[in-house]
């Protein structure tokens, strides 16, 4: 398969525990988006990396939120201390900039309780 | 806050009748793209519309974009139960750095 891979699918923790979502995009793109999307909304933007380089960063997004790309290609995303209104569905994508179309992992579903 | 803003937020229709959704941005869109999502999946790319007015059919979906690239529509003629799902407008902006901003959404049932 060489669509977007997420992993893990679905994540239970208890607040206050720190949890990390990796995403593999499709190989030869470039551009890695981290979104967010609760129930009944449209997926919100977090983060995005151009190679390695993460080039903007929501201002949505606490300190407790930090995302990486070390070598251009797979990405993580760790929440720190979470909270219960982190519960929510991050969706990785990604896509070659001359396109702009973006292609959608399965998602991470994290539940905090 | 939110840049992109999308009517009805739901919509039910009997199978066979049309459907149409319609996306407001407040900032003017390099371009607009639509997403479908069915029910427990991911957004899926529809279609990107980059021109002033611009049109694009796909069979029973037909997409415009409007004069001063803010605003944008979906049109379904005849609607059949896999249209079942939502749909995002998402946009590109002109300023600021490249980041796709989505609407809510439409979320489409239908009554076979």
């Amino acid at each position: 398969d060489t669509g977007v891979s997420q992993n893990p699918r679905h994540k239970i923790t208890k607040r206050g525990q720190n949890v990390t979502f990796r995403c593999d995009p499709i190989s030869e793109h470039n551009r890695l988006y981290w979104y967010r999307q609760t129930l009944g909304q449209g997926p919100e933007f977090l983060t995005y990396f151009q190679n390695e380089a993460q080039l903007e960063k929501s201002r949505l997004l606490s300190d407790r939120f930090s995302a990486e790309r070390p070598k251009g290609s797979f990405s993580t995303l760790e929440i720190q201390r979470t909270e219960q209104g982190d519960s929510a569905m991050y969706l990785c994508a990604s896509t070659d900039q001359n396109t702009g179309e973006l292609f959608f992992g399965e998602g991470s579903r994290l539940t905090v309780l | 806050g939110q840049q992109v803003m999308q009517i009805p937020q739901y919509q039910h229709v009997q199978e066979g009748e049309d459907f149409t959704t319609y996306c407001n941005s407040s900032t003017t869109l390099s371009n607009i793209q639509w997403y479908k999502q069915r029910p427990g999946g991911h957004p899926v790319f529809l279609i990107q519309l980059v021109k002033s007015g611009e049109v694009k059919k796909q069979k029973r979906l037909t997409f415009q974009f409007g004069e001063a690239k803010k605003n944008s529509s979906l049109h379904i003629t005849a609607t059949q139960t896999t249209d079942v799902g939502t749909y995002f407008c998402a946009g590109w902006l002109i300023q600021g750095a490249q980041k796709l901003v989505f609407g809510q959404g439409t979320r489409l049932t239908i009554n076979p």
